[in-house]
């Protein structure tokens, strides 16, 4: 079946890092990719998005390219902050003739410590 | 910014209650699913509807669990009898229409602790 594989964490970083959070997939068909962001006690929330390949999403300084040959989308930021401090969701989204809700990963949790 | 409405937002239950969610989507979202999360991992689909009909709830419990859209707008999932298990957060999203490119929107969730 389809799945989403991402690093174990905790990953903790100084704050100003370079952050790389890695996300692999397998699906049957042709997915959109997403990373969300979930804050503590908190429901999800999108950070971004690409729905083909060599796509790239971006928001927040955080960006994500769709590599197809890879199967990859992983999750980079330049220079984190404590407040980006959370738990992030790589997911994948294929339309089909049943259920086309998003498949997660496990989550890594980020740490930055100032 | 529209929101997507869940209550309620804890519950704390003993094993053997019964407990029920609720979820209002955004307002002409189709699509609503019903999510469960337990502590260190990710959402787990439950069910999806599309209007007031299930699309897959093949994941869904059904010996205890049960989800409706009877007016294929706000939703109710609940649980009877609740198990230890169960603890967990109950998310639910909705979503304009079936297209891969269009974006899931979350609730704040429903924490669920059974005693």
């Amino acid at each position: 079946g389809d799945s989403v594989t991402q690093m174990e964490g905790p990953v903790t970083l100084s704050e100003e890092a370079f952050l790389t959070i890695n996300c692999t997939y397998t699906a049957t068909g042709y997915p959109s990719l997403f990373w969300y962001v979930q804050y503590p006690g908190e429901g999800l929330q999108l950070l971004l998005k690409a729905t083909k390949a060599d796509d790239k999403g971006s928001n927040k300084g955080f960006e994500a390219t769709y590599r197809k040959e890879t199967t990859s989308f992983h999750l980079e930021k330049g220079s984190v902050q404590v407040s980006d401090s959370a738990v992030y969701f790589c997911a994948l989204r294929l339309l089909g003739g049943g259920a086309d809700g998003l498949t997660f990963g496990k989550g890594t949790h980020l740490i930055i410590q100032p | 910014e529209a929101e997507v409405a869940q209550s309620p937002r804890y519950k704390i239950t003993e094993k053997s209650q019964a407990v029920a969610f609720w979820c209002d989507p955004i307002s002409g979202h189709a699509t609503l699913y019903w999510y469960r999360q337990i502590l260190g991992q990710g959402p787990e689909l439950l069910v999806q509807f599309q209007d007031e009909s299930v699309v897959d709830d093949s994941q869904l419990p059904k010996d205890r669990f049960s989800a409706e859209r009877l007016k294929g707008v706000d939703s109710t999932l609940k649980i009877q009898p609740a198990e230890l298990g169960d603890s967990a957060m109950y998310l639910c999203a909705s979503s304009p229409t079936r297209s891969g490119a269009n974006v899931l929107t979350f609730g704040a969730g429903s924490r669920l602790t059974v005693l």
